[in-house]
């Protein structure tokens, strides 16, 4: 089985931040990644594949990153609507999850 | 646009059968770029894949689950389906239906809503 680990778990921000996370898988899944945005009660949205893809209709302040078995979601500048659970996602072998960071109004 | 909506009983008895059904609407699920996924969320916890299904018939299920898992697609009828079998409380959890865009190597790209199944006597 992968393992994903994302860090943080939770992170308190404030609009206009830069905002960084991580997710690191237990082997290499050759950029078989996804970042997932979710907020209560609603299902994930798709925001980036491929580690570095940004999926269509996508605002471009979201950007990923990486290779191997270090990945980075990074939201340039925080917006209002951006306060949600993110989670990483590796699809090399089935598919498994990270635990999901919440980003969180400071 | 392509939609997905889960269907099916939000109440299921400890050792029963879960049974859901997701109708696809807007696209294709006989389209062979695409596959099609069952993910599951407990309430406050993280996602968890359940397995997934080719327009072929083809499957492969999370080997924590596999046992008990069958997932089966109905082409005539847009729809793809997940039986989970005797099932426990730690069955509960919000269920997805998601397509899997196989032809950029298989990310989730459109989901369903979501539908609350608890297990419960």
């Amino acid at each position: 089985d992968i393992q994903m680990t994302q860090s943080p778990s939770t992170l308190s921000a404030s609009v206009g931040d830069r905002v960084t996370i991580t997710c690191r898988a237990s082997q290499n899944i050759n950029g078989w990644l996804a970042w997932y945005q979710q907020k209560p009660g609603k299902a994930p949205k798709l925001l980036i594949y491929r580690a570095s893809s940004l999926e269509s209709g996508v605002p471009s302040r979201f950007s990923g990153s990486g290779s191997g078995t270090e990945f980075t979601l990074t939201i340039s500048s925080l917006q209002p609507d951006d306060f949600a659970t993110y989670y990483c996602q590796q699809y090399n072998s089935y598919r498994t999850f990270g635990q999901g960071t919440k980003v969180e109004i400071k | 646009q392509v939609q997905l909506q889960e269907s099916g009983p939000g109440l299921v008895k400890p050792s029963q059968t879960l049974s859901l059904t997701c109708t696809v609407s807007g696209g294709s699920i006989s389209n062979s770029n695409y596959y099609w996924s069952w993910i599951r969320q407990p309430a406050g916890k993280g996602l968890e894949w359940i397995g997934r299904i080719y327009t072929s018939g083809s499957t492969n299920y999370n080997p924590s689950l596999k046992s008990r898992v069958t997932i089966s697609v109905d082409t005539s009828k847009t729809q793809f389906s997940l039986k989970l079998s005797s099932v426990t409380a730690a069955d509960t959890a919000v269920y997805y239906c998601a397509r899997v865009a196989g032809d950029r190597g298989g990310d989730f790209d459109y989901w369903g809503q979501g539908t609350l199944v608890t297990v419960s006597s």
